[in-house]
Formats: C-alpha cells, structure tokens, sequence
C-alpha cells in the first residue's frame, strides 16, 4: 500500500532533551515536506527536500532540523525542544515538488514538550 | 501575516443541501490552488486542485471556482453528504520564482447533519 509512515503517533517529552521523528514514504517521491499543524494557523511548513541531499527551509524552520540521506525517509530533528513546539506534526510527500502534484501526508504526530 | 485565509472556522448544513467553503488569498504570485480534507486522527487527503488558467474544475460532487481579480477561491459540495464531515483546508502555491512552498489557510470544520 502506498503511504506515509510517521513515526511515533505520540510523544511526551521534556524541554531540552532531543529527538527524532521519522518519516519515510514508499511511492518513489522526489519532495517531502514537514508540517505543523496548530489551531486556527491551519499547517506551516517547517521543511522541504526536492531531493536527496537537497532541503530547504519553509515557513517556521527555527528549532527544527531535517535531513535527506535516501529517497525514502525524512526525519525531522528537535535539538532542544521547546514547550512552543507542543503541536501536531504531519510529514507528506509528492512526486515532483508540489506544483501540479498533489501532497500525500501522514497520520500525524502528537508532540507535547512539557 | 497570513497569505491564505478561511474566515469561517466552521459551517453547518444539512444533508443534501449545498456547502460552501471560502478561501481568500493575498499573494499574486500563487497559481495553483488546492483543497484538502482531514479527519480526526488522520492526516489530510487531497480533494481538488485549480491552476491560475481555469476559473473553474469540478470533480464529482466537488467544484472548486477562482477569482483571481478579487484573489478568491470557493469549493462547492453537492450535495452534501454526512461522510463530507470533516476539516477543510484552502493551500495554494506559486511557480519556482516564489519557493516551492504550499501555503494553507487555517482551516474550515464542516457538520453535516443527517
């Protein structure tokens, strides 16, 4: 099945202590994006990759990391979490970059920074 | 400074009437136009999109319509169905000159009634 695997679904953590949350896509996409999702801002890209090796920043990039070794997964990278990261995170995916070429998301993932 | 914006957070109907979703933009520079659909606990679905050559495409039940002069886009359902509950997302995006970015509004929450 062709999809956007997200992973975890949720997450709980502290302030200061980093982590990682993966992201990797079977349908051979060139770009994959990362978003966030809050109330009443509607999703703002953090980042994007066109290709391997090759990312950019989006919208709201500050606190965020990402890296693009292989085709298939992105995972997008907290140093030091902040609680103004507490938000829903989606990570998507597309053929060829976003003009003419729909997004494919994720389930999502809950992050809380306490 | 939102470049798309939903100005209903939420619109209720009925089953079988017409919803309408409006989506203003500000920026010249976007020409491609999409609407996605959310669930709970899933990650959003595209719906339909419009390039800035049309000012209208229909797919099924879903028309989406296009006023560049007045930088405007609505998204007709008809009729409406209860399984059309569901969150509403306005994004647009430019050509290379303006990043490949995709820019969302915040969103409009549809209830239809049985």
């Amino acid at each position: 099945e062709a999809q956007v695997t997200q992973n975890p679904r949720y997450l709980i953590t502290v302030t200061g202590k980093k982590l990682t949350v993966t992201c990797s896509q079977n349908m051979n996409h060139e770009y994959m994006s990362w978003y966030r999702q809050d109330p009443g801002l509607g999703l703002r890209q953090i980042y994007y990759s066109m290709n391997v090796e090759v990312t950019d920043k989006g919208d709201v990039p500050e606190g965020y990391k990402v890296s693009r070794k292989e085709k298939r997964n992105f995972p997008l990278i907290l140093e030091s979490p902040s609680p103004n990261q507490t938000s829903l995170y989606f990570c998507a995916s597309s053929l060829w970059g976003i003009a003419n070429s729909p997004l494919h998301f994720g389930n999502g993932t809950r992050l809380t920074v306490t | 400074d939102q470049q798309v914006k939903q100005n209903s957070p939420s619109l209720s109907v009925q089953e079988g009437r017409i919803s309408i979703l409006n989506c203003d933009y500000t920026n010249s520079m976007f020409d491609y136009f999409l609407w996605y659909k959310k669930y709970p606990a899933e990650g959003p679905t595209f719906l339909i999109s419009i390039s800035s050559i049309k000012d209208k495409n229909e797919d099924g039940r879903f028309t989406v319509f296009l006023n560049k002069s007045a930088k405007h886009l609505s998204l007709h359902i008809v009729p409406s169905q209860p399984g059309d509950s569901a969150v509403y997302f306005c994004a647009a995006s430019g050509n290379k000159a303006a990043g490949n970015k995709l820019t969302f509004g915040g969103g409009t929450r549809v209830l239809v009634k049985p």
